[in-house]
């Protein structure tokens, strides 16, 4: 079946590092992917719409210049959190989705990651 | 906003069908029902999706009524390892997260 793959599963670094985070369709192509924020016991918010060749689509009140995303190929989206602080502490997860507008997307395992 | 509603949570019995309902009375026409699943500390899961047939899959079976309002996942003989917040999602082009029911099942 189809195969997300998210990159680093966890991270823990200190205040006012950038870090990015990959997901990769690992055999299929994806025009478009998505980008999740999860708190605990809480469920997933979507931050952003990746497509492949423009700009990202951001949702409300997320900081486009805090979390840049780059979708430079049909397998691979990037999250960068800039700057990050422990607020930013958060499970991140992405996912893709197949060509044809009624596959189901499919989600990367996450990456959680802590600011010290 | 999610489309969808579901209860918070349920219990079933190790073994049993559970049977997961889930309210989506403002479905338009070409928009399909989805069904994932979440473990915790996972990236969520998908199950099985429908648009207006009867689905069955080697994990679930999807019952979505004729009036297309509303649908029940069925997981004919739970196990421990089927406890997880399950998400009933209607798709546009993105899918926006409700909170789901959080399935126990019970030894």
């Amino acid at each position: 079946g189809a195969v997300v793959s998210q990159h680093p599963s966890r991270v823990i670094c200190k205040s006012g590092t950038s870090v990015k985070i990959e997901c990769r369709s690992l055999d299929f192509q994806a025009t478009t992917m998505f980008w999740y924020r999860q708190f605990p016991k809480k469920s997933l918010m979507l931050m952003a719409t990746s497509n492949e060749g423009s700009k990202a689509t951001y949702e409300q009140g997320v900081e486009k210049d805090k979390f840049l995303i780059n979708h430079a190929s049909l397998t691979l989206s990037t999250l960068t959190v800039t700057s990050a602080h422990p607020e930013d502490s958060s499970f991140y997860i992405c996912s893709a989705r197949e060509e044809y507008s009624n596959q189901p997307q499919h989600f990367g395992d996450g990456t959680r990651l802590s600011i010290l | 906003d999610a489309k969808t509603t579901q209860p918070t949570s349920m219990d079933c019995a190790e073994g049993r069908a559970a049977n997961l309902p889930c309210n989506h009375s403002t479905i338009s026409g070409n928009e399909y029902v989805y069904w994932y699943r979440q473990i915790h500390s996972q990236g969520p899961q998908y199950i099985i999706h429908g648009l207006k047939n009867n689905e069955t899959n080697e994990m679930a079976s999807l019952i979505i009524t004729e009036d297309r309002k509303s649908s029940t996942l069925i997981l004919p003989h739970a196990t421990l390892r089927d406890t997880a917040v399950y998400y009933c999602i209607v798709r546009d082009d993105k899918i926006i997260f409700g909170k789901g029911t959080r399935l126990h099942i019970l030894p």
